[in-house]
C-alpha cells in the first residue's frame, strides 16, 4: 500500500548546526520523492526532489539521499538558520493523477 | 503575481451551512488538485483535476463538490457543513507528472462551529 511515514516529530537544533530529517516510506515500487517545507500560515514550499535512480541529489544548502535498499530518506539541511525554521514534509509523487502522498511531518526549531 | 491564490483565507461558519472555496492559477498548469490539512498537519488529497477533467476523489464525502469552470480555476463547494470538515485546505497545481512544478496555494483554514 502507499504509505510515507517520519521518523521524528520534533527536530531543535543550534543555529549554525546541520539538520536531518528522515523519512520512511512502504511502497518499493516508489520511484519520485520531494521535500516540502510548510511555515505557518502558508502552503507546502517545494524545497528539493530526487528519482529512484539517485542515491543523492544537492540544492543550495539542502542534500537528500534515498536508500531504496531500507526504504529510507532524509533531507538535510546545512548550516541551519531561524529561518529554516518550519514543518518539514516528504512526499511521494504516484503517477496517477500526479497525487502527493505525503508523510506525517516533522517540526523543525532552530535555536538561536 | 500569485501563482497559486484561493479565497477565502479564513472560514468560519455554522454547522449545516454550505460554503465555497475559489482557487485560481496562473501558471498554465493542466492539473489542479484540492488536498486537506488536520489538526495534526497530516496532508492528503481530495481531489484531481486535469484539463477540467476529474482524475482523483480520494473517497471524499459527496457533500464535497468540487467544479472546474475552466484548467486554471478548481473551486471547492461543501454543503452540510459538519464539525470533523474543519480544516485547513490546499489548493496546488503541477504539470502533469511533474513533481517539482507543484505549487501550493496559501490555504483556506475552515473552523465550522
Amino acid at each position: 500500500g502507499e504509505s510515507v511515514g517520519l521518523h521524528l516529530p520534533t527536530l531543535s537544533v543550534q543555529e549554525g548546526d546541520n539538520s536531518i530529517i528522515n523519512c520512511a516510506y512502504s511502497n518499493s515500487a516508489s520511484d519520485y520523492f520531494i521535500w516540502y517545507k510548510q511555515e505557518s500560515g502558508k502552503g507546502p514550499q517545494f524545497i528539493i526532489d530526487i528519482r529512484s535512480n539517485m542515491d543523492k541529489r544537492q540544492g543550495q544548502r539542502v542534500t537528500v539521499l534515498l536508500n531504496k535498499t531500507v526504504k529510507h530518506l532524509s533531507l538535510q539541511i546545512a548550516a541551519t538558520q531561524p529561518g529554516d525554521s518550519a514543518v518539514y514534509f516528504c512526499a511521494e509523487l504516484l503517477e496517477y493523477g500526479n497525487k502527493l502522498v505525503f508523510g506525517a511531518g516533522t517540526i523543525l526549531r532552530v535555536k538561536s | 503575481d500569485t501563482a497559486v491564490s484561493q479565497t477565502p483565507k479564513y472560514l468560519v461558519t455554522q454547522m449545516g451551512n454550505d460554503k465555497s472555496i475559489k482557487c485560481e492559477q496562473n501558471l498554465g498548469h493542466d492539473t489542479m488538485y484540492w488536498y486537506k490539512q488536520d489538526s495534526k498537519k497530516f496532508l492528503k488529497i481530495m481531489f484531481s483535476y486535469n484539463n477540467k477533467e476529474l482524475i482523483i476523489n480520494e473517497t471524499v464525502p459527496n457533500r464535497f463538490s468540487p467544479k472546474s469552470p475552466d484548467k486554471a480555476h478548481l473551486n471547492l463547494h461543501i454543503n452540510s457543513l459538519e464539525l470533523g470538515d474543519s480544516a485547513v485546505y490546499f489548493c496546488a497545481s503541477s504539470q502533469a507528472g511533474r513533481g517539482d512544478g507543484y505549487t501550493f496555494g496559501s490555504g483556506t483554514r475552515l473552523t465550522v462551529v
